[in-house]
């Protein structure tokens, strides 16, 4: 059974600050997803990765397969970015399985 | 235009109520999903849907029933809804076969059984 790790759970920052967020798996899996949920409660699809790094705007990405684990990264933060980062890991066609999340607030 | 749409946002309904959120999507996907994210905020997939076929059933109570008229829509069904079913529920939809592609998500039907 796959389980998915994030850390922090809780985050606070001053605006301008980089951010990282971890996620950790047990299992091998196919692709890992990292989604924002906004204090409104939508959710956005930030990135999907299997291997290597993504990046869009100040946000980053990175996998690493063999140790079984990622991290998203915001640089500059501001306090549009507070919301909860939650990452799920992809197993073949099994469903997604997520992370708890960790809610950051970005302050000015 | 948005690009998964749900219907209604908010639900407030008494136990023992039948009740049907509904889900759009005008991206031309394949495949749609239903998640239920609990008062902890854990989200976790209920069904999955592939042109019209169902993929993935988790072990959801028989009382949620999806149905998907056309590869546009997965809507929700629940009856004798009980206080426990009380959750926000996600509908999304992405271009190809389950988590290969990134999902796009609706904004979310807060269930509140009363």
């Amino acid at each position: 059974k796959n389980e998915v790790e994030q850390s922090p759970q809780n985050l606070t920052a001053q605006e301008g600050e980089f951010i990282t967020i971890n996620c950790s798996y047990s299992v091998g899996i196919s692709a890992l997803h990292w989604l924002q949920q906004h204090p409104g409660g939508g959710i956005v699809s930030l990135f999907m990765l299997s291997s290597g790094k993504k990046k869009h705007g100040r946000l980053i990405a990175t996998i690493n397969i063999q140790e079984k684990h990622s991290s998203l990264h915001i640089t500059a933060s501001h306090p549009r970015d507070s919301a909860v980062y939650i990452c799920a890991a992809q197993i073949g066609n099994t469903p997604l399985v997520f992370g708890k999340g960790t809610r950051l607030s970005v302050i000015a | 235009d948005t690009a998964v749409s749900q219907t209604p946002k908010y639900l407030v309904t008494q136990m023992g109520n039948d009740k049907s959120i509904k889900c759009e999507q005008n991206l031309g996907h394949d495949t749609m999903y239903w998640y239920k994210q609990d008062s902890k905020k854990f989200l976790k997939i209920m069904f999955s849907y592939n042109n019209k076929e169902l993929i993935i059933n988790e072990t959801v109570p028989n009382r949620f029933s999806p149905k998907s008229p056309d590869k546009a829509h997965l809507n929700l069904h629940i009856n004798s809804l009980e206080l426990g079913d009380s959750a926000v529920y996600f509908c999304a939809s992405s271009p190809e076969g389950v988590g290969r592609t990134e999902a796009f998500f609706g904004q979310g039907t807060r269930l509140t059984v009363v």
